[in-house]
């Protein structure tokens, strides 16, 4: 079993709905959690980090983590074609390095 | 504030030549990552610094791979001599501190190996 594990997609979607990304994972000292966007051909860009449990929202992100059950989400509201990019999950413990999900391809459709 | 910086963006070489990618991070970060991608796959750790000091390098193949970050700032990644496996994208990422949580990559270098 990978320590992080995510579904690749791909994921289509017509503009204007809710998207739901999930990961889960299996190492439970992990407090750190994060979510990056990557268009092709760039880099992981940083889009929501939580530290613990519970939810944090911005704007039309809103990320989640369940630790009891080891899972995070992220809900896209509202999702535009530029939302259209592989959805990255990342999490660590204090000192430790970032692990990643394989990431899920989304494509938001006009 | 500039985000981290890599170069080459892209490189095409023939296997068994040699290659280096040049990564300057965000000011002031004092962490710094060089991880691979592979093509539909998650970034993997290379090597972490803090400041000059190499602190993980345990996934560095380190027969044909080497880095240095000689005065804490910027660095490098060299691959000699490469493989045809070793075609990927190199990221490198920097932080404040190992312990923010926040990690910010660059571009990418895109390495082809013939």
């Amino acid at each position: 079993q990978k320590e992080v594990e995510q579904d690749p997609g791909p994921l289509s979607v017509p503009e204007g709905a809710i998207v739901s990304l999930n990961c889960t994972y299996s190492n439970s000292a992990f407090q750190y959690f994060m979510w990056y966007r990557q268009y092709s051909r760039k880099g992981p860009e940083l889009l929501m980090y939580t530290y613990s449990s519970g939810n944090k929202e911005d704007g039309r992100f809103t990320a989640q983590v369940d630790k009891s059950s080891k899972y995070i989400s992220l809900f896209i509201r509202d999702s535009q074609p530029s939302d259209s990019a592989t959805y990255l999950c990342a999490m660590s413990n204090y000192g430790q390095n970032f692990v990643f999900g394989p990431g899920t391809r989304l494509s938001v459709l006009p | 504030e500039a985000g981290v910086v890599q170069s080459p963006r892209y490189k095409i070489i023939e296997k068994k030549q040699p290659v280096a990618f040049w990564c300057n991070p965000i000011s002031g970060h004092n962490t710094l990552y060089w991880y691979l991608q592979n093509l539909g796959q998650g970034p993997e750790l290379l090597i972490r610094y803090e400041n000059e000091e190499a602190v993980d390098d345990s996934q560095l193949p380190k027969d044909r791979f080497s880095a240095e970050r000689l005065k804490g700032v910027d660095s490098t990644l060299k691959i000699q001599p490469a493989e045809l496996g070793d075609s990927a994208v190199y990221l490198c990422a920097s932080s404040l501190a190992l312990d923010t949580g926040e990690l910010f990559f660059g571009e990418g270098s895109r390495l082809t190996v013939l």
